[in-house]
């Protein structure tokens, strides 16, 4: 069974740039949720994707954007970073249906904006 | 909206000792509640979970009770191992509306010396 995986694991942007993150879902699992994790904190939800749609957001502004693909992968796009988006991006994967509140996670993407 | 509060770490340990980390959480429904664990350089992983009022969840030696009158779900294990280093986070997931989130607590640091 293979777990969830994100890429990049780091990277380095200035403020006013757009970024990527890219994040393989577990298998078998077709809900796909986005949380960003500041240094100290516990991690803040984004936005979930379930077959293809947003399925629920958090209190992130528009330029957090999202995309999940028929097999189940997912894009997390921020554009015009700001200095406060310096944070670990972490992936998470469950099962849509018979929803256990369980979450599988990846590593994280570690953003730092200059 | 809900909320989940920890106890503040750092917390040091000398192994074999007892362990408890408080976790109170705020909720306008019945939610299911929630350990992950984060060791270094890994992603969050589920320790244990709880549904309902009254349940204990339990895995690997750790065991958190859900308890409604008190709006609690404190972390124990009666006797931590080295191995045990890591940062812990209480989280909550609130099934009454549409929101499919985690909300989970700043985490604390768990440091155990041999």
């Amino acid at each position: 069974e293979t777990g969830v995986t994100q890429s990049p694991t780091h990277l380095i942007k200035t403020r006013g740039q757009q970024v990527t993150l890219r994040c393989s879902s577990q298998s078998g699992h077709n809900t796909v949720s986005w949380y960003q994790q500041a240094l100290g904190q516990g991690p803040q939800f984004i936005f979930q994707y379930y077959r293809e749609e947003e399925n629920g957001r958090g209190n992130f502004p528009p330029r957090f954007s999202g995309l999940q693909f028929p097999n189940y992968s997912s894009e997390l796009n921020v554009n015009a970073l700001e200095l406060d988006d310096s944070a670990l991006y972490l992936c998470a994967s469950s099962s849509g249906t018979g929803d256990t509140g369980e979450l599988f996670f990846g590593e994280g993407s570690r953003l730092t904006v200059l | 909206g809900d909320s989940v509060t920890q106890m503040e770490g750092p917390v040091t340990l000398s192994e074999e000792a007892f362990l408890t980390i408080n976790c109170t959480y705020t909720a306008t429904g019945y939610p299911s509640l929630f350990w992950y664990v984060q060791y270094p350089g890994e992603g969050l992983q589920l320790l244990l979970k709880a549904t309902k009022a009254d349940d204990k969840g339990s895995n690997k030696g750790f065991e958190a009770t859900y308890r409604k009158e008190t709006t609690s779900f404190h972390l124990e294990k009666g006797s931590v191992q080295v191995s045990d280093s890591a940062v812990y986070f209480c989280a909550l997931r609130d099934f009454s509306g549409s929101a499919r989130q985690l909300t989970f607590g700043s985490g604390t640091q768990l440091t155990v010396l041999p």
